[in-house]
């Protein structure tokens, strides 16, 4: 099974903060990756699939990237309604695996 | 317009089986890259993929759960049903049915359904 890896595992950060979260997979996958962002009480929302392709309705502060093994989403500019937990997941093949997740706070 | 819903029992007892099922509309399983999948999120965990269901009847099953598991479909009622034997407080959880598009990849999950808490006790 393909072990996918975040980190941090949690952040404090500012209104208007650049962000980064990485993701690591355990093997190649190519570019099968994609971001969901969840807040409490809600299910999770894809933002990003195929590490890059913004999910309609998405907002451009949020930016995938990455191939192979290591993978990043990067807010641009931190909104009060990004502070959330944010978990990768790969498409490349079964089992599907998420991320723990990483929990981005209010400093 | 893309919808899923969740229902099924919110209390069940070590050992039971549990039967969720996902209604949906908005989309025909039969169609080329659609799948319906199950995710569950523990109490305060991150999500776990159980299991997915493909358009040409593909059934995927995540190995640590696959002999507790099945996932199958009625056409006509647009359901998908997840079922889990021998029940443990560990599955506790809140399970999601979500819409996934396998057009490349083996799906990522684009639509969900508002979750479902289960709780195993006695």
């Amino acid at each position: 099974d393909i072990q996918m890896t975040q980190s941090p595992s949690s952040l404090s950060a500012s209104v208007g903060d650049r962000v980064t979260v990485t993701c690591r997979a355990s093997q190649s996958i190519s570019r099968y990756l994609s971001w969901y962002q969840q807040i409490p009480g809600k299910p999770p929302k894809l933002l990003i699939y195929e590490t890059s392709t913004l999910q309609s309705g998405v907002p451009p502060r949020f930016v995938g990237s990455g191939s192979g093994t290591d993978f990043t989403l990067t807010i641009s500019s931190l909104q009060p309604e990004d502070f959330a937990t944010y978990y990768c997941q790969h498409t490349y093949i079964t089992p599907l695996t998420f991320g723990g997740g990483t929990k981005v706070e209010l400093k | 317009q893309i919808t899923l819903k969740e229902s099924g029992p919110t209390l069940v007892k070590p050992s039971q089986t549990l039967t969720l099922t996902c209604t949906f509309s908005g989309f025909s399983l039969t169609t080329d890259g659609m799948g319906v999948g199950w995710i569950r999120q523990p109490p305060g965990k991150a999500l776990e993929w159980l299991a997915l269901l493909y358009w040409d009847d593909d059934e995927r099953y995540t190995p640590f759960l696959k002999s507790r598991l099945t996932i199958t479909k009625e056409t006509s009622k647009n359901q998908v049903v997840l079922t889990m034997t021998n029940l443990d407080p560990v599955d506790t959880a809140t399970y999601y049915c979500a819409h996934a598009q396998a057009t490349s990849g083996y799906g990522y999950f684009d639509y969900w359904g508002q979750g479902a808490l289960v709780t195993v006790s006695s």
